[in-house]
């Protein structure tokens, strides 16, 4: 079985750009999730996504925001990049219906902005 | 909100056991107990979860004190490749936001 696998793995931009990350799900699972990890701090809930809806969003600005597709892939976008969102981007996923059960990690696309 | 609270590190030697501790005293009833790991330059990794059993895989154990406001993970032997930093979250049907953001975990370091 395919693990969550996300692209770029690494990405470098410059400050006022825009970027687009994409991440798909393990097979069979409809929940995705992005996190932000800056370098040295925790795991920062960005957006869930299910069945194609925003479920939830952590608290971050709208110029983070994302989608997903029908076949249950996603894409993270941030408009106008700052220094601080140079960090690791981490996508899981999980499978329907069950809101607690265990998270699957990609390993993640780390962002430079400069 | 739900939260936990971790030993920012802890160091272990080869071969022995490690216990990594975990308080969320403000557990809810139908909150899951879930724990990861991170090695370096990966993502988070599940290692096990519970509810209100202890519970084994072929990981680690989880014991979940009686009143579920503590627990800890159980490595039996823990091994150079253990060294990783370890995440205990809590996360329950409704997937409020604050109990989808991980902490910053526990570094765990393991020696000769």
């Amino acid at each position: 079985e395919a693990g969550v696998t996300q692209s770029p793995t690494h990405l470098i931009k410059t400050r006022g750009q825009q970027v687009t990350l994409r991440c798909s799900p393990i097979s069979g699972h409809t929940s995705v999730y992005w996190y932000q990890q800056a370098l040295g701090l925790g795991l920062q809930f960005l957006l869930w996504y299910d069945e194609g809806e925003e479920r939830n969003r952590g608290n971050f600005p709208p110029r983070f925001s994302g989608r997903q597709f029908p076949n249950y892939s996603s894409e993270l976008n941030v408009n106008a990049l700052e220094l601080e969102d140079s960090a690791l981007y981490l996508c899981a996923s999980s499978p329907p219906g069950l809101y607690n059960s265990p998270l699957h990690f990609g390993n993640g696309t780390r962002l430079t902005v400069t | 909100d739900a939260k936990t609270t971790q030993p920012n590190s802890m160091e272990s030697n080869e071969e022995e056991p490690v216990h990594l501790p975990c308080n969320h005293s403000t557990i809810s009833g139908t909150d899951y107990i879930h724990w990861y790991r991170q090695l370096p330059s990966q993502g988070p990794e599940y290692v096990i979860h519970g509810l209100t059993s202890n519970v084994n895989n072929r990981m680690a154990s989880l014991a979940i004190a009686e009143d579920r406001k503590s627990s800890t993970l159980i490595l039996h032997r823990a091994t150079l490749r253990d060294a990783a930093v370890y995440y205990c979250i809590l996360r329950d049907e409704s997937g409020t936001a604050s109990k989808l953001t991980f902490g910053t975990g526990t570094r765990l370091q393991v020696t000769l």
